[in-house]
């Protein structure tokens, strides 16, 4: 079974300045991999997904992530934050496209 | 077209009392998913359905829990004598058949309030 691990359950950051989210998994075989962020009160939106291919992956709202297959991370990162960007993040895995296995999630608070 | 749509958006009931909680997927969407989502933690997979099929249950109590994808009508999750430790968000995501890669959308989901 897979498993993804967030290991920043928060992260504050000050406005303009760059992030990363981290997150692994456990897999022995090829996983697709996600990154969905949540606002509040609301149901999560695809970011960006890794499929196949380059390993840098380009979402929406300026955000990428990279594919390291020897470290089995998909850290996810933008350059500068706005306020705009505060919410929760979720990595999620999925080996057969039938089973999605998702981290326990990283808060982002953009501070002013 | 429009997104996966979950109703009702705030559901409150009393201890002992059933809870149906409704998703309708994406246009040409044939696989449901159930998720529930505790404060403070991240999201626990409940159910997969794909039309009168339960695919995976393995995330949901065996006790008082129950799923269902029929051939017409949305996905509805139930949630019979609910308790106090039921009150959570459900979110509700579906997905294409269309290969390994078809990633989920997610509704809006449905906050339970038992009181």
């Amino acid at each position: 079974a897979q498993s993804v691990t967030q290991l920043d359950s928060q992260v504050p950051v000050f406005e303009e300045a760059p992030v990363e989210l981290r997150c692994n998994y456990s897999s022995s075989v090829s996983v697709y991999l996600f990154w969905y962020v949540q606002y509040p009160n609301q149901g999560l939106q695809l970011l960006l997904k890794y499929l196949s291919g380059s390993t840098l992956v380009k979402g929406i709202n300026g955000f990428e992530a990279e594919f390291n297959k020897s470290q089995t991370s998909f850290h996810l990162r933008k350059p500068s934050v706005h306020i705009s960007d505060t919410a929760e993040y979720f990595c999620a895995v999925s080996r057969t496209g039938n089973q999605f296995y998702f981290g326990t999630g990283t808060s982002l608070t953009v501070i002013p | 077209n429009a997104g996966v749509m979950q109703n009702p958006r705030h559901l409150v009931r009393r201890r002992g009392q059933e809870a149906r909680l409704r998703c309708s997927p994406m246009k040409g969407h044939s696989h449901v998913y159930w998720y529930r989502q505790l404060p403070e933690e991240g999201l626990k997979f409940m159910v997969y359905l794909q039309k009168e099929n339960i695919i995976d249950e393995s995330g949901m109590p065996k006790e008082r829990f129950s799923a269902e994808f029929p051939k017409e009508g949305p996905s509805i999750l139930r949630i019979q004598q609910v308790v106090r430790g039921d009150s959570a968000a459900y979110f509700c995501a579906s997905s294409s058949p269309g290969g390994k890669s078809s990633p989920l959308h997610f509704g809006n989901g449905t906050r339970l309030t038992v009181t």
